[in-house]
């Protein structure tokens, strides 16, 4: 079965220092992929995604993405984290199999990002 | 144009009662699919329904059903609840079945006491 691998559970951070978060998925077929982010007390909004083109995709807020297909990774990276980038975001991995919309999500990382 | 809408927002049910619970998808979108949250297990997949029939399934009991409507709105319900539902039930909505991107509601909140 698919899996979604997201090796930092939590990470601190100062602001403006640079962030990159990890996510492996496992499937080795076609995929679409998604970072989505969860502010406290608000619901799952998309960051971004990557359906096909130009591996490195850019988001929302001034994340942006890489898809490095030979390594099944998803790395969200942003230059420079503000204080409003606290907040937990997944990685989410979607089969091209012809059958719909079903996301595998990975375990979250808890971003705070300190002043 | 108005977001994925959820009712209720909280629910508290105790073991063994029944709950159902609704959602409104964007509008437009004719698919809907289902997301349990829990700190444990994260966020998992329970189902998706398109033009009223379901399409998908993840890996839930069948105390979990759902059904979608002529005008695409959801409902899921669970039966014979247990502690372990306790849990944000999350509806996403999409365009199709094309694989396409989900857009999530705030989720219902259900407390199984």
């Amino acid at each position: 079965a698919q899996s979604v691998s997201q090796h930092n559970h939590h990470v601190i951070l100062s602001e403006a220092a640079s962030l990159e978060l990890g996510c492996n998925y496992s499937y080795g077929g076609t995929v679409n992929l998604f970072w989505y982010v969860q502010y406290p007390g608000q619901h799952l909004q998309l960051l971004l995604k990557y359906f096909s083109g130009d591996p490195l995709v850019k988001g929302i807020k001034g994340f942006e993405a890489e898809f490095i297909k030979s390594k099944f990774s998803f790395n969200l990276r942003k230059p420079s984290v503000q204080w409003s980038d606290t907040a937990e975001y997944f990685c989410a991995v979607n089969e091209l199999t012809g059958g719909g919309n079903k996301l595998t999500f990975g375990t979250g990382t808890q971003l705070k990002v300190e002043l | 144009k108005a977001g994925v809408t959820q009712t209720p927002r909280y629910l508290i049910k105790t073991r063994g009662q029944q709950v159902t619970l609704s959602c409104s998808p964007i509008s437009g979108h004719r698919s809907v699919s289902w997301y349990q949250q829990t700190p444990g297990q994260g966020l998992q997949f329970l189902f998706e329904y398109f033009s009223e029939t379901q399409r998908n399934k993840g890996n839930f009991p069948g105390r979990f059903s759902g059904r979608q409507f002529s005008n695409s709105r959801s409902e899921m319900n669970v039966s014979t609840l247990e502690l372990g539902d306790s849990a944000l039930y999350l509806c996403a909505s999409s365009l199709s079945l094309a694989e396409e991107t989900q857009y999530f509601g705030p989720g219902t909140r259900l407390l199984v006491l």
